[in-house]
Order: structure tokens, then C-alpha cells, then sequence
């Protein structure tokens, strides 16, 4: 299988504290995406590294990939309530997107 | 106009039926994808197509049909399915279907929650 594993499979936490997951994955890559996806709905698109960067920044999201490793992490700082969802790691070769097992976040207000 | 449009939403249909799911899009988008997603599970790839031709199949049963009849439009016909196939499809479409493009980033229908009794 061409899915990558997260972890934690799920987070609870309280608003205003921070919310980090990980993602590893088998594959060489030509960028690696985070998604979100809240209950029966579709995804939507947060944020994409490239296999040559090591971190990326977009508000209160933060994206580190290490390629050695083949290792992603997201960190969502001060959390609200509305980031209560799931979400999934995207490995990107070409026009083929292979998602991990997601991360079940709470915020708790 | 960033939208991927699904229908119907819900679907409910007897093994022995014959249905089809909707997609279209707007953006001049050249890819777009067929996913399977189970409760609390990632969307699985089905199918992707690349200029409207069919690129990649995911060893999906041939009850499943794609069919994209133009750039806008994506089609998945169902036949004879079986009650482990209900689930939420997913259709997305992103920018291209070229190999190596970095900013190649997928937009995603609401889904169409499908039962099969």
C-alpha cells in the first residue's frame, strides 16, 4: 500500500493550546499536502510542501517534511474550536495523491 | 468559481440496480479522481483522469464504470453492487494531469453517500 500512517489516530485538546501530527510515508514524493475534513464532507486543501523545502508557514499553520526520514509533521497553533475535524496527509507523485490514515482532532471551548 | 459539484448527495439502491454519480467542475481543470471513503478512513484512489482519458485504475472492480464524457464532467457508473460498496465517493479534480507539477492541489466535491441494500 501506497498510504501513509499517522499519528496520534486521535487528539483532544483545549482552545488556545497547540495541535501537532505526523505523518510518515514509503514513497519518493514530489510534494507532500495536509487536508482537513470535517464530518461527511469533502476535503479541503490547507497546505503543500515541497520535496525540497523543509518547512512551511500559512497562519497558524506549520509544515515541516523531512524527505530522509520520510516524515511530515502539521502544527495548528492556538486552537479553536472550529479546527475540530480530521485530518490527512497527501503524498504527491504527479497527479497521483495517496492519503494517510488522518488524525482526529477535538478542540474542546 | 472553486467549486466541485456532486450529485446526489444521498443514494440509496438494490444490488441488482444500475445508477450513476455526477461530478462536474469549472476551474479548467485537466485531472480529476474518483475516491472510496469508508467511516473513519482515508479516501482510497479509484480512478484518475488525465485529459479525459482514464490513467489510473486502482484494480477497482469492474462494477465500478468512470466515464469522463468532457473536461467538465465526471461520471461513475454503478452496477450490481454489493452492501460493502455503500460508502462516501468523493470526487476532486486538480490543475493538471502532468507529472511534476509542484503545485498540483486537489478540490473536492461534498461527496455522494451511497447505500447499497
Amino acid at each position: 500500500s501506497q498510504q501513509g500512517e499517522e499519528d496520534p489516530q486521535a487528539l483532544s485538546i483545549q482552545e488556545g493550546e497547540n495541535a501537532t501530527m505526523n505523518c510518515s510515508y514509503k514513497t519518493s514524493i514530489n510534494n507532500l499536502q495536509w487536508y482537513r475534513q470535517n464530518s461527511g464532507r469533502g476535503l479541503v486543501h490547507l497546505i503543500l510542501i515541497r520535496s525540497n523545502e523543509r518547512e512551511k508557514h500559512s497562519g497558524r499553520l506549520r509544515v515541516t517534511l523531512d524527505t530522509s526520514k520520510k516524515s511530515s509533521s502539521l502544527l495548528i497553533t492556538a486552537s479553536r474550536a472550529a479546527d475540530t475535524a480530521s485530518y490527512f496527509c497527501a503524498t504527491v507523485k504527479g497527479n497521483q495523491f495517496y492519503f494517510g490514515t488522518g488524525t482526529s482532532l477535538t478542540v474542546i471551548p | 468559481d472553486t467549486e466541485v459539484t456532486q450529485t446526489p448527495k444521498h443514494l440509496v439502491m438494490g444490488m441488482t440496480n444500475k445508477k450513476s454519480l455526477k461530478c462536474e467542475q469549472h476551474m479548467g481543470h485537466r485531472a480529476m479522481y474518483w475516491y472510496k471513503q469508508k467511516a473513519k478512513k482515508p479516501p482510497e484512489l479509484m480512478f484518475v483522469y488525465s485529459y479525459e482519458k482514464l490513467s489510473i485504475n486502482e484494480s477497482v472492480p469492474s462494477r465500478f464504470s468512470p466515464e469522463c464524457p468532457n473536461s467538465s464532467l465526471l461520471n461513475l457508473h454503478l452496477h450490481a453492487l454489493q452492501p460493502e460498496d455503500s460508502a462516501l465517493y468523493l470526487c476532486a479534480s486538480s490543475l493538471t494531469g502532468l507529472a511534476g507539477v509542484a503545485k498540483n492541489i486537489q478540490y473536492f466535491g461534498a461527496g455522494t453517500r451511497l447505500s447499497v441494500l
